[in-house]
């Protein structure tokens, strides 16, 4: 079956600029994180959904980050007035339940931002 | 905090080698463990996973990994390295809810 599938693969942006980042979890899965990946660094977590309980936003790094999740599938990452630190890897990831033995994650192959 | 750190940023390896990633944690109890590998482009994929029983956890690709209680460790190991697995390896912990801790990763590079 089809996996995770993110878009656009790649983003380039001049700062400044709104960016909308999308994301297609794995079709019946209830959980969806966002993450973003440095040069160097780990993954840091933005934000999780869970169905339709109000979304873990403790993750983002600035009100200038927003993420929505329509129908309880689709996700959108919106980046507002974009800056050099931000540029960076945006993976996502979905799961058929949250935590517990079935907590597995499904990463998409992220979409890589560059903000020049 | 809770935190996973992965002490080596990279390590070189021959083909046919074995190889041997460290991981360490820090949790209130017993997380769930993970390993995943990023090939270049890709998104993570799941190597194996550790949730209570049999320390030694078998996954795909011919790796294992070894929970250590006492010393807070979740060390993947393979025992001959094939080219193909130059690629980043992740390690993560989970406790009871829904939240990931990722490690910084280390970056494998197998020489021919």
């Amino acid at each position: 079956g089809a996996g995770v599938s993110q878009s656009p693969s790649n983003k380039v942006t001049e700062k400044g600029k709104d960016v909308e980042l999308r994301c297609d979890p794995i079709s019946g899965h209830t959980a969806l994180y966002w993450y973003r990946q440095s040069l160097g660094q780990g993954l840091e977590f933005l934000i999780y959904f869970q169905g339709n309980s109000a979304p873990d936003k403790s993750g983002l790094p600035s009100d200038r980050f927003s993420a929505e999740r329509t129908g309880g599938s689709v996700s959108t990452l919106t980046i507002q007035r974009t800056q050099q630190e931000d540029s960076a890897v945006y993976l996502c990831a979905s799961s058929p339940r949250a935590g517990g033995r079935e907590g597995e994650q499904f990463f998409g192959p992220g979409t890589r931002l560059t903000v020049l | 905090a809770q935190s996973v750190t992965q002490p080596d940023i990279h390590i070189t390896v021959s083909e046919g080698a074995s190889l041997e990633l460290r991981c360490n944690y820090s949790y209130g109890a017993t997380p769930y463990l993970f390993w995943y590998v990023q090939s270049p482009g890709q998104g993570l994929q799941l190597l194996l996973k550790y949730f209570s029983g049999d320390t030694l956890v078998q996954g795909i690709k011919g790796f294992e990994a070894e929970f250590k209680r006492s010393q807070s460790s979740f060390n993947l190991r393979k025992p001959s390295v094939h080219w193909s697995d130059a690629a980043e390896y992740f390690c993560a912990a989970r406790g009871g809810t829904y939240k990931y801790i990722f490690g910084t990763g280390t970056r494998l590079k197998v020489l021919a």
